[in-house]
């Protein structure tokens, strides 16, 4: 079953404008992290932002924040004023089970952003 | 200092070669990851060594060999490699595999071609 969702096939947004790209997520577990990465056409896997099922607060990190609806199972992405370096793919994943010794991350298929100038 | 360090960045190699694939951090982080990632799809995990031991293999074939020579390194070394075995090789590290906010940063990655 597929645990982490990412339907949205490419984005694409006007520079300076806000953009919402969705994750949703399924699991049993209680204990959860949340992570999205940004990979541009480099190849690198840049860690933006984590959200962890027990806060109580979203997540933010300068132009990014986490719209975290727990009951929902969705942790979103929000980039406020997109910049043209935003263009890449966007990658949600997510950690199950604190155990030592396993710390697999699950990631979506991915979401292509482009910011027009 | 987030910086995990891989080379070479490109890699050409025939199916009869053997190369190695370096990945090297500074962070005192105690787990490292290799992932293959091919074009438009998530990275998929290979290995996972977690204080310098083993820990994960997701099935991974024969001829790709993962070898930790201490904390700060790791390597994958390829032999007899596949055409299909081209992709993005990208290496990872995080601080503490068994703590809750646990986060892997990832290492430039390798761009392999198996001709």
């Amino acid at each position: 079953a597929q645990k982490i969702t990412q339907t949205q096939p490419g984005m694409f947004v006007q520079e300076k404008e806000a953009v919402t790209l969705d994750c949703t997520y399924d699991t049993s577990d209680q204990s959860y992290g949340l992570f999205w990465y940004k990979q541009p056409s480099s190849g690198e896997m840049i860690f933006l932002i984590y959200q962890g099922s027990y806060d109580e607060q979203n997540a933010t990190e300068g132009r990014y924040s986490l719209n975290f609806q727990k009951a929902r199972k969705s942790a979103n992405l929000v980039i406020s004023a997109s910049q043209l370096g935003d263009s890449a793919m966007y990658f949600c994943a997510m950690r199950e089970a604190q155990r030592r010794a396993n710390s697999k991350l699950t990631f979506g298929k991915g979401i292509t952003l482009s910011v027009r100038p | 200092d987030t910086e995990v360090t891989q080379t070479p960045k490109h890699l050409v190699m025939g199916m009869t070669n053997k190369k190695s694939l370096k990945c090297e951090q500074h962070m005192g982080h105690r787990a490292m990851y290799w992932y293959k990632q091919k074009a438009k799809k998530p990275p998929e995990l290979m290995f996972v060594y977690s204080y310098e031991k083993l820990s994960i293999n997701e099935s991974v074939p024969s001829r790709f060999s993962p070898e930790c020579p201490n904390s700060s390194l790791l390597n994958l070394h390829l032999h007899a490699l596949q055409p299909e075995d081209s992709a993005l090789y990208l290496c990872a590290s995080s601080q503490d595999p068994g703590h809750r906010t646990d986060t892997q940063y990832f290492g430039p990655g390798t761009r392999l071609t198996v001709l």
